[in-house]
Parts: structure tokens; sequence; C-alpha cells
């Protein structure tokens, strides 16, 4: 039973498209956050919501835009995607000390 | 502006202890230092943090100097599976984690 899951785990798409990536998290965590990993592996906070209220929002493109409908979930929504958004975006949940991470969602935009 | 500075790689023979270095010279009172790693391919994993003390888990030692202006991850004997690239995050709020470049470190058989 997965911590931190997110879908899909591969998703490839066209420049222009909207897509969204969903993570879940069953630790009961109050903090959820998503991360971006470029081609040259660094890791960068996009955002973090703490029972689904947003915390940190840093400098992303509102193209970009984090949805909590619960503090289980917070899903990730892209629009009009470009190609310098390919990367691999994961998702962490926290409570206290430590984040669980996902296993990562890869988005490549051709 | 980078809070820690680490190199960029390292080797470590397999069943040998494995020392990483973090350099955090501007730290502050209130801020933690907390290490993860990421195997190639997953997600980072936490493995431990500390303030000022030294610290010991079951995944690692954490060895903080007096002036806490520098720390250091100790893997007592490494296995070929701790192969990752390790961070050192100094932060004074467990809800914001800065990543930096971290150390990848090679265990050799």
């Amino acid at each position: 039973d997965t911590a931190v899951s997110q879908t899909p785990k591969y998703l490839v798409t066209q420049m222009g498209n909207d897509k969204s990536i969903k993570c879940e998290q069953n630790l009961g965590h109050d903090t959820m956050y998503w991360y971006k990993q470029d081609s040259k592996k660094f890791l960068k906070i996009m955002f973090s919501y703490n029972n689904k209220e947003l915390i940190i929002n840093e400098t992303v493109p509102n193209r970009f835009s984090p949805k909590s409908p619960d503090k289980a979930h917070l899903n990730l929504h892209i629009n009009s995607l470009e190609l310098g958004d390919s990367a691999v975006y994961f998702c962490a949940s926290s409570q206290g000390i430590g984040y669980t991470f996902g296993s990562g969602t890869r988005l490549t935009v051709v | 502006d980078a809070k820690t500075t680490q190199p960029p790689s390292m080797d470590c023979a397999e069943g040998r202890a494995a020392n990483l270095p973090c350099n955090h010279s501007t730290i502050s009172g209130n801020e933690y230092v907390y290490w993860y790693r990421q195997i190639h391919s997953q997600g980072p994993q936490y493995i431990i943090h500390g303030l000022k003390n030294n610290e010991t888990n079951e995944m690692a030692s954490l060895i903080i100097t007096e002036d806490r202006k520098s720390s250091t991850l100790i893997l007592p004997h490494a296995t070929l599976r701790d192969t990752a690239v390790y961070y050192c995050i100094v932060s004074s709020n467990n809800n914001d984690m800065r990543f930096g470049a971290g150390t990848r470190l090679t265990v050799k058989p």
C-alpha cells in the first residue's frame, strides 16, 4: 500500500496541451508538496499546502495550478504545456520531521 | 543563495564507512541540518536530522561540529544499495526543504 502515490507515472504530450498529475497520500499528513526535477537533476520546490491551504508558492508560471480537494490529495494541473516543462515531478507529504516522497511522474512534452 | 556546500561526488568501498561532509557556515541558531538521499529514478528519502547534538538512527549517524558550521553524515557499512545522491539541507522550517546539488556517492565492490 503506497504511502504517497502519483499518477500517471509517465506522461507524454504535445506542446499546448493541458494535463493533470494526481497525488494522494494515506499517511494522514497535513502538508503536501510538489517538486520539479529538471534534466540537470536539480530538485526545486514548486508549491506546498497545509490542510488544503497554500503556504509556499515559488516563482512558478501561472500555467501551473495546484489543487487540494482535501488534505490527502494535491493535484497539479498544467495549462498550455511547453517544451521546458519536461521534467520529473515529485509529490511529497510531511507531518513534522521528514518528507515522504512519491515515485515521481516523468512528463515529456514533444 | 546556497546555504550548504557539498562535494559533487565521492566514492566508497563496499563495507567501509562512507563519510559525507557538508559545510553550512552561515547556519542560524534555529536552523536544523537535514539529510536526504535520492537513489536513481526514485523520490528522495529522509535519512536523519539534527540541531547541535550528534544523532544516530538505523540508517546513519550525523555528526555536527560544535560551532555548527559543518556536519558529516556517516553510513557505517556502505552497501551497493547506498549508491545515491545525498543532500544536506539547512532549514528552520520543517515544511520548507530546499535541495541543492548534493553529493553523488558511488559505492564500489
